[in-house]
């Protein structure tokens, strides 16, 4: 079973602060990495994807992976009221000649006024 | 250009009917994956297709069923629907090359079925 862990929350951050949302994933093939905002009673935004080990940076975003940890993270800088939804992590592996996207079941993020 | 989209956005059925969900990708992209979303199970993978033959398939029972048409639109069908069907069914597409970018998915606003 490829699996895709997060802490499911709340996490709650007040306004102005560094919110750090982590992902761990079991399949070692996995090639690349992606972070999506759901609001509540949305559809999943893709806002973040990383494919090779180290940071990137886009904004007031950080992603962060490292493979021989099997480890992935985002790093809101200067969280506002706004980003508080939920973020899911997906993983993408080639299989049977396609990708298939693995996701977990999101980390729900709170920033507090 | 324009996003994914999805009809219909909300849909009442009756436990035993069936029902046919559409997608529409974005221009030029020529993979369709089909999810699942509850509160408890998270987002689950129905089926991908690509080029009007279905690639990859999810842990789903037979009555989920899908299709992709030469345009890439794409359907899913499922049918003698039980209450637990109920969901919030999102699509995706994505355009499909050699670099690691053109396979990144985006997602329609879904379409949210309830089963009575």
């Amino acid at each position: 079973q490829k699996e895709v862990e997060q802490n499911s929350g709340p996490l709650s951050v007040p306004e102005g602060a560094i919110a750090s949302l982590n992902c761990t994933y079991s399949d070692r093939v996995s090639q690349s990495f992606f972070w999506y905002r759901q609001y509540s009673g949305k559809s999943p935004e893709l806002i973040m994807s990383i494919y090779s080990n180290g940071d990137k940076e886009d904004g007031r975003f950080t992603a962060q992976l490292n493979k021989a940890s099997q480890y992935v993270s985002l790093l809101i800088r200067d969280s506002q009221p706004s980003d508080s939804a939920t973020y899911l992590c997906a993983v993408n592996a080639l299989r049977a000649g396609s990708y298939q996207l693995t996701f977990g079941k999101g980390t729900k993020l709170s920033v507090i006024p | 250009k324009a996003g994914v989209t999805q009809t219909p956005r909300y849909l009442i059925k009756t436990r035993g009917q069936q029902v046919t969900l559409s997608c529409s990708p974005i221009s030029g992209h020529r993979s369709v994956s089909w999810y699942q979303q509850t509160p408890g199970q998270g987002l689950q993978f129905l089926f991908e297709y690509f080029s009007e033959t279905q690639r990859n398939k999810g842990n789903f029972p037979g009555r989920f069923s899908g299709r992709q048409f030469s345009n890439s639109r794409s359907e899913m069908n499922v049918s003698t629907l039980e209450l637990g069907d109920s969901a919030l069914y999102l699509c995706a597409s994505s355009l499909v090359g050699v670099y690691a970018k053109d396979n990144e998915q985006f997602f329609g606003p879904g379409t949210r079925l309830t089963v009575l």
